[in-house]
């Protein structure tokens, strides 16, 4: 088993650029999630999608990030217009259901705005 | 509101010497505790994790009981070694969602 994959690993933009997350989950896994990892502000809940209908986005900045899943295989999270405060560690995390069930996490996306 | 408070790091220790982290919780539903590694340039990784209330969970030496009275998880190894370095994350979930701690970073010296 492949594990969760993240790509890319690093992304480097400009402030104002669009930047796009890829995630692919662990094959069977029914929950996707996706956390954001700061210095400051430690693993914060972004999104979660069940069978790849949006469940829950209480997390996402309202202006700018949008999270889809078309697929069982993969999941995106789009940064539009991106700032400074935007530089992070996105993670990835899949599960096989929901309830307390456990998270397996990917590697993250190191992402660095300029 | 859910939150989860650990030891504040970073924590130097010498191989062979003892290890315990602090941890405690607040939460008004029923939660199951986990404790996560990190190791540079990867994700969170499961430790081990318990559902039940005055359970003990343990993996690789490392071990933590359920003290639901105390809303406390207080991660322990007897014996670190140089191995063990990494960041350890004290987490729970009532439902879906993972509430971290904010990390420990735990550096043992050979």
């Amino acid at each position: 088993n492949a594990g969760v994959i993240q790509t890319p690993r690093h992304k480097v933009t400009g402030k104002g650029q669009e930047a796009t997350l890829w995630c692919e989950p662990i094959s069977g896994h029914s929950a996707v999630f996706w956390y954001r990892q700061t210095i400051v502000q430690g693993l914060e809940f972004l999104t979660y999608f069940r069978n790849q209908a949006p469940i829950d986005d209480s997390g996402m900045p309202k202006e700018r990030f949008s999270a889809q899943m078309p697929n069982q295989s993969h999941s995106t999270l789009k940064i539009q217009s991106t700032q400074p405060q935007d530089s992070a560690v996105y993670l990835c995390a899949s599960s096989l259901g929901v309830n307390q069930d456990t998270q397996y996490f990917g590697p993250g996306t190191r992402l660095l705005v300029l | 509101g859910d939150s989860v408070t650990q030891t504040e790091g970073p924590v130097t220790l010498s191989e062979g010497t003892s290890l315990t982290v602090n941890c405690s919780y607040e939460t008004k539903q029923y939660p199951t505790l986990f404790w996560y590694v990190q190791y540079p340039g990867e994700g969170p990784q499961l430790l081990f994790k318990v559902p039940k209330a005055n359970e003990k969970g343990s993996n690789r030496g490392f071990e933590a009981t359920y003290n639901k009275e105390a809303t406390s998880f207080h991660l322990q190894k007897a014996s670190v070694q140089e191995s063990d370095s990494a960041v350890y994350y004290c987490a729970f979930t009532n439902a879906y969602k993972v509430i971290f701690g904010k990390g420990t970073h735990l550096h043992v010296l050979p």
